[in-house]
């Protein structure tokens, strides 16, 4: 079965510090994965995607990494700010068609 | 380029009564998206509509839930009757061409309580 799991389910760091999110799946065959924001009351929004030849992206202090070999994918915050608390869902998109998977979602709440 | 419209953002209902929710999505997105999102878990597909057919409405509860794409542009999701279980944001997403390379745009969701 298609599944993505995320941890931790909900985190809380104070302004300024780095945090990891991450992200399993067991979507095969896999074509791609893309990290979504989802500030409160508003729909998600893309922050980066992956396709299974990429190890590493950056979107200025996002950073995604990949192994497709093991089918895991983190999500790095540098410097985080107040605006960074959301949710941050994974989607994992099968080969066929649109096959979007999408993860629970971890709680990111950052403190001044 | 304007985002996709959901109206209303907030409705509240009591247990068997109706109600509606309306998405406008992207211009020129032929694909459109109803999810389900209960509050701490991510988003769950109720149907996909291409240009003004169903693609995937496997998950959709027909007893209750139905949903329209007429002309291929805006869509309305209809709940009769609704039960406490169909608390939750009821999210519109579209995407350009339905690809799996094409990402899916959001709307701000109409958030549903029932009573």
């Amino acid at each position: 079965k298609n599944q993505v799991e995320q941890s931790p389910q909900s985190l809380i760091i104070l302004e300024g510090k780095n945090c990891t999110l991450q992200c399993n799946y067991t979507v095969s065959p896999f074509s791609n994965l893309r990290w979504y924001k989802q500030d409160t009351g508003r729909g998600p929004v893309s922050l980066t995607i992956m396709t299974f030849s990429e190890n590493t992206k950056s979107n200025g202090r996002y950073t995604a990494t990949l192994d497709a070999d093991t089918k895991q994918s983190s999500l790095h915050i540098t410097a985080s700010q107040l605006s960074d608390s959301a949710s941050y869902i994974c989607v994992v998109t099968g080969n066929y068609g649109q096959n979007f998977v999408f993860g629970p979602g971890t709680r990111l709440s950052v403190l001044p | 380029e304007a985002g996709v419209a959901q109206s209303p953002r907030y409705k509240i209902i009591e247990k068997r009564q109706s109600v509606a929710f309306w998405c406008n999505p992207i211009s020129g997105h032929a694909t459109l998206y109803w999810y389900q999102q209960i509050l701490g878990q991510g988003p769950k597909l109720l149907i996909q509509f291409q240009n003004n057919g169903v693609v995937d409405d496997s998950q959709l509860p027909k007893d209750r839930f139905s949903a329209e794409r007429l002309k291929g542009v805006d869509s309305t999701l209809k709940i009769q009757p609704a039960k406490l279980e169909d608390s939750a944001v009821y999210l519109c997403a579209s995407s350009l061409t339905g690809g799996f390379d094409s990402p899916l745009h959001f709307g701000n969701g109409t958030r549903l309580t029932v009573t």
